[in-house]
């Protein structure tokens, strides 16, 4: 079986450009996230799918940062206009239920550089 | 607030030696714990989870930790490091408070000498 898919794996983009990272999550998992991971921390959360709604998206910048998860399936994560501090690795993960005791599947990521 | 603590940025060992990282959280009730690693260029991977009942608990590639109540602290180890465990550990919390979520700690990354 397929893990989380992302794509692109590495993107490299002169500052005020957009950006979009794409996310397959596991079959059947009806929990989405993006967690963005600067060097040398630890994930942190941007936004929560259940199924097509996001439940919770309050560490999102909702300036220039926007997702969307169609169909319930797959996702997209966008950047507009990207800052030279958005540069980081950005991880979608993926679980079957919601709940603390919820054990997350992550994807290699995806690497943005903002020159 | 929930909040995980690595005390160690790294952590350099022997192969052959012992291993034990640091872990310490805050939450306010029984917290479930996690343990991933992610090595370089790849996402993270679940080593071993603590929900309840035993406290010492056993992972893939040989790892166990052990949850203290008392001390708040969920260490790994590991008898005899490999070459391949070099890799970043990462500790976490589940947590429900006004909605899931998962909190991870900064990270130690791991170095293995030969």
């Amino acid at each position: 079986e397929a893990g989380v898919v992302q794509s692109p794996r590495y993107k490299i983009i002169e500052k005020k450009q957009p950006v979009a990272f794409w996310c397959n999550p596991i079959s059947g998992h009806n929990t989405l996230y993006w967690y963005l991971q600067n060097l040398g921390q630890g994930p942190e959360l941007l936004i929560r799918y259940e199924n097509e709604e996001a439940v919770d998206d309050s560490q999102l910048p909702k300036d220039r940062f926007s997702a969307e998860r169609l169909k319930g399936v797959d996702s997209t994560l966008k950047i507009q206009p990207a800052e030279l501090g958005d540069s980081a690795v950005y991880l979608c993960a993926s679980s079957s239920g919601t709940g603390g005791a919820n054990v997350l599947t992550f994807g290699a990521g995806s690497r943005l550089t903002v020159l | 607030a929930q909040s995980v603590t690595q005390p160690d940025i790294h952590i350099t060992v022997s192969e052959g030696a012992s291993l034990e990282l640091r872990c310490n959280y805050s939450y306010g009730a029984t917290p479930y714990l996690f343990w991933y690693v992610q090595s370089p260029g790849q996402g993270l991977q679940l080593l071993l989870k603590y929900f309840s009942g035993d406290t010492l608990v056993q992972g893939i590639k040989g790892f166990e930790a052990e949850f203290k109540r008392s001390q708040s602290s969920f260490n790994l180890r590991k008898p005899s490091v490999h070459w391949s465990d070099a890799a970043e550990y990462f500790c976490a919390v589940g947590a429900n408070t006004g909605g899931f979520k998962t909190i991870f700690g900064a990270g130690t990354r791991l170095f293995v000498k030969a």
